[in-house]
């Protein structure tokens, strides 16, 4: 099956500091997304994104389906963005979400 | 809309004992997913339905496991008998079009 890396597995960032976690594919994608899990489990999602640039906020994403990879910015971070970011892919023409191992983002004051 | 519901929040049960998960989708999605996540193998998909129809259960782990989804705004993960191994957090999501997936909180089983 596709196989989901991401990078780097772990972060540590000073309050207001920017950020770029990264996710490769192994394979084709009809679905990429970004999720945050908080430090109460929820998981949020941030970004559908299977190519292209997107916005929100402070936050901000890029896939380049060619080169099968996914870039998240989190710019001016705040302690409320710690917790796990998860990138997830669905292959090909089923809806089977893949997720990446995460990258766990410690934001301090 | 109120999001993805699922309940209970917690479940704390006895090996050999039946546990029953429940989630309610967002009006009008017509996927809906079961998940589980634990620290040894992540986020895995158990099982997903389109139009309340089974597609694909290839990730339930054994028979214990089964899920229904007996109409659009309903659907049921029953583990029967449970094991200490299936404490986890339980996961429904739900989409439209098999796009952007929208997770409920979660049901912590814990099972002793």
């Amino acid at each position: 099956g596709i196989q989901v890396e991401q990078s780097p597995p772990d972060l540590i960032l000073q309050e207001g500091a920017n950020s770029t976690l990264r996710c490769n594919f192994s394979d084709s994608v009809n679905n990429l997304q970004w999720f945050h899990q908080n430090p109460w489990g929820q998981l949020i999602n941030l970004f559908y994104i299977p190519s292209g640039t997107k916005q929100n906020g402070r936050l901000s994403a890029t896939t380049v389906a060619t080169e099968r990879y996914s870039l998240l910015y989190i710019s001016s971070s705040q302690t409320t963005d710690s917790g796990v970011y998860f990138c997830a892919v669905v292959p090909g023409a089923n809806s089977k979400l893949t997720f990446g191992k995460g990258i766990t983002l410690s934001v301090r004051p | 809309d109120a999001g993805v519901i699922q309940s209970p929040r917690h479940e704390v049960t006895e090996m050999g004992q039946e546990v029953t998960l429940r989630c309610k989708p967002i009006s009008g999605h017509d996927y809906l997913f079961w998940y589980r996540q634990t620290m040894m193998r992540g986020l895995e998909l158990l099982i997903y339905f389109n139009n309340n129809v089974p597609i694909d259960d290839s990730g339930m782990p054994e028979d214990r496991f089964s899920a229904k989804m007996p109409n659009a705004s309903f659907s049921t993960l029953k583990i029967q008998p449970s094991e200490p191994r299936d404490s986890a957090v339980y996961f429904c999501a739900s989409s439209f079009l098999g796009n952007t997936q929208y997770f409920g909180p979660g049901t912590r089983l814990t099972v002793l």
